[in-house]
């Protein structure tokens, strides 16, 4: 089945720095790849995502970029805020069939602290 | 909102007791999902469902069972509770079952005692 890796666990920033997330996936079939924060106590949301037919993705201070052979995706936050603080999960769904079609697999998440 | 609703939002339960969770899925939403996270840890998956259909299961528990019933809410069922299921268990939603957002409920905080 699928296995997503992200990296780091945790990233400590000051304010205005840019911060990178990093993770890898293991299925081939997976072809939508989401970023969630989550807040502590709170639910996670979406902040961007990215399909297997495009490789950046950009909103605002917020960029996603995906190499398919790789099999890698990134989380790029510029100019970072005391209020990005939180922490990041990756995702990647699976499209294969069987027991794995639609799987929505997160890695573990890292934790970003934004220092004023 | 994410229009995801989920109850109750907190239960305490000792070991060896059953709970349901239950899901209210958006308005439109045919598919499912059902993650457990645990103090420190990920959010893992534990199954989906679309219209009424399991579709994917991760590493869910025999002791866990899920279903979708055919207005789309879910039920997630913990049977013999052991305290390492305590953990908050989200509910999540989505217009169909791949390349859509999948939006998150409130979560059920469940502590077993």
């Amino acid at each position: 089945g699928e296995n997503v890796e992200q990296h780091p666990s945790t990233l400590s920033v000051q304010e205005g720095d840019s911060a990178v997330i990093k993770c890898t996936y293991s299925d081939s079939a997976s072809n939508y790849f989401p970023w969630y924060k989550q807040e502590l106590g709170k639910r996670p949301q979406l902040i961007i995502d990215i399909r297997s037919n495009v490789g950046e993705k950009k909103d605002q201070r917020i960029a996603v970029t995906l190499n398919k052979t790789a099999k890698h995706f990134s989380l790029h936050i510029t100019e970072t805020q005391p209020e990005d603080s939180a922490v990041y999960f990756c995702a990647a769904n699976s499209n294969a069939g069987g027991t794995s079609y639609g799987k929505l697999t997160f890695g573990q998440g890292t934790i970003l602290t934004v220092h004023p | 909102d994410s229009g995801v609703t989920q109850t109750p939002k907190h239960l305490i339960t000792a070991t060896g007791q059953r709970v349901t969770l239950r899901c209210s899925p958006r308005s439109g939403d045919l598919s499912v999902y059902w993650y457990q996270q645990s103090l420190d840890q990920g959010l893992q998956f534990l199954i989906q469902y679309y219209n009424g259909e399991e579709r994917a299961k991760g590493n869910i528990l025999e002791r866990f069972s899920a279903q979708q019933f055919p207005d789309l809410h879910s039920e997630l069922n913990l049977s013999s509770l052991e305290l390492g299921d305590s953990a908050l268990y989200f509910c999540a939603s989505s217009p169909s079952p791949v390349n859509t957002e999948a939006f998150f409920g409130q979560g059920t905080r469940l502590t077993v005692v």
